[in-house]
C-alpha cells in the first residue's frame, strides 16, 4: 500500500502549551486529507480535514496545513487539555482514474500525552 | 457516539474457523467501510461498498470478503483464520461514495485467534 509516515510516534506536551503533530504522505494523487483522533478503546473520530486545493483549515482549537511541495501535513492544537491525549492519525485518500471509491491509508499514529 | 453499530464487540475463535462480523452505518450515510488495525501494521483499509455494490479495494486477503445488504448494513465474512488475523475490526460510514467526507467509525470488534 501507500506510505503515510508520521514523523513522531509520541509527544509529550503541557497542559495549556500547544501541540504540533507532523505527517510526511508520497503520493502525489492524494487529493483529500484526514486527522482523525483515537481513545484508548474506542474508533478513531474525525478531527479535521483539508482538500488538495487548500493549504490551511482551521477548527475549533485545531488547525491543519499541508504543503503539497513537500508532501507534508500538521495537526496544530491549541491549548491542549488532558481530554486531547489520545493517538494521533492522518489519512490520504488517493484519487487515481481507476478509482470509482475512496482508498484511505493511514500513518501508523502519535500518541500524544497532555501533562497535567 | 458516532452512529455506527458494531457486533459483536469481541470474539475469540479458533484457527480454521469463519467468522462475520456485522456492522450497521448511520442514517442516510450510504458508503460502509473496513478497516483493520493491529499493534505492528496499524489502521489498514480493507474494502468499501455504496449502496450495496464495491467501490474500492485495499489490503485485504483473499481469505476475507464483505458485502452490504439492501438495508445498507454490511458483513465482513473472515475464513481460515491464522493467528496473525486477531486484530481490531473498525467498521466506518458516510454519506459520499467518491469524493471523501467524513467518516464515521463504529466502536470496533476484537477478534482474537487461538
Amino acid at each position: 500500500g501507500e506510505s503515510v509516515g508520521l514523523h513522531l510516534p509520541t509527544l509529550s506536551v503541557q497542559e495549556g502549551d500547544n501541540s504540533i503533530i507532523n505527517c510526511a504522505y508520497s503520493n502525489s494523487a492524494s487529493d483529500y486529507f484526514i486527522w482523525y483522533k483515537q481513545e484508548s478503546g474506542k474508533g478513531p473520530q474525525f478531527i479535521i480535514d483539508i482538500r488538495s486545493n487548500m493549504d490551511k483549515r482551521q477548527g475549533q482549537r485545531v488547525t491543519v496545513l499541508l504543503n503539497k511541495t513537500v508532501k507534508h501535513l500538521s495537526l496544530q492544537i491549541a491549548a491542549t487539555q488532558p481530554g486531547d491525549s489520545a493517538v494521533y492519525f492522518c489519512a490520504e485518500n488517493i484519487r487515481l482514474p481507476s478509482h470509482t471509491g475512496n482508498q484511505f491509508y493511514f500513518g501508523t499514529g502519535t500518541s500524544l500525552t497532555v501533562i497535567p | 457516539d458516532s452512529g455506527v453499530t458494531q457486533t459483536p464487540k469481541h470474539l475469540i475463535t479458533a484457527t480454521g474457523q469463519r467468522v462475520t462480523l456485522r456492522c450497521s452505518p448511520r442514517s442516510g450515510d450510504l458508503s460502509v467501510y473496513w478497516y483493520q488495525q493491529s499493534l505492528d501494521q496499524g489502521l489498514q483499509f480493507l474494502i468499501q461498498y455504496y449502496n450495496g455494490e464495491e467501490r474500492a479495494k485495499g489490503n485485504i486477503l483473499e481469505r476475507f470478503s464483505a458485502q452490504q445488504f439492501p438495508d445498507l448494513h454490511s458483513e465482513l465474512n473472515l475464513s481460515s483464520l491464522e493467528l496473525g488475523d486477531s486484530a481490531l475490526y473498525f467498521c466506518a460510514s458516510s454519506v459520499a461514495g467518491l469524493g471523501a467526507g467524513e467518516q464515521f467509525f463504529g466502536p470496533g470488534t476484537r477478534l482474537t485467534v487461538l
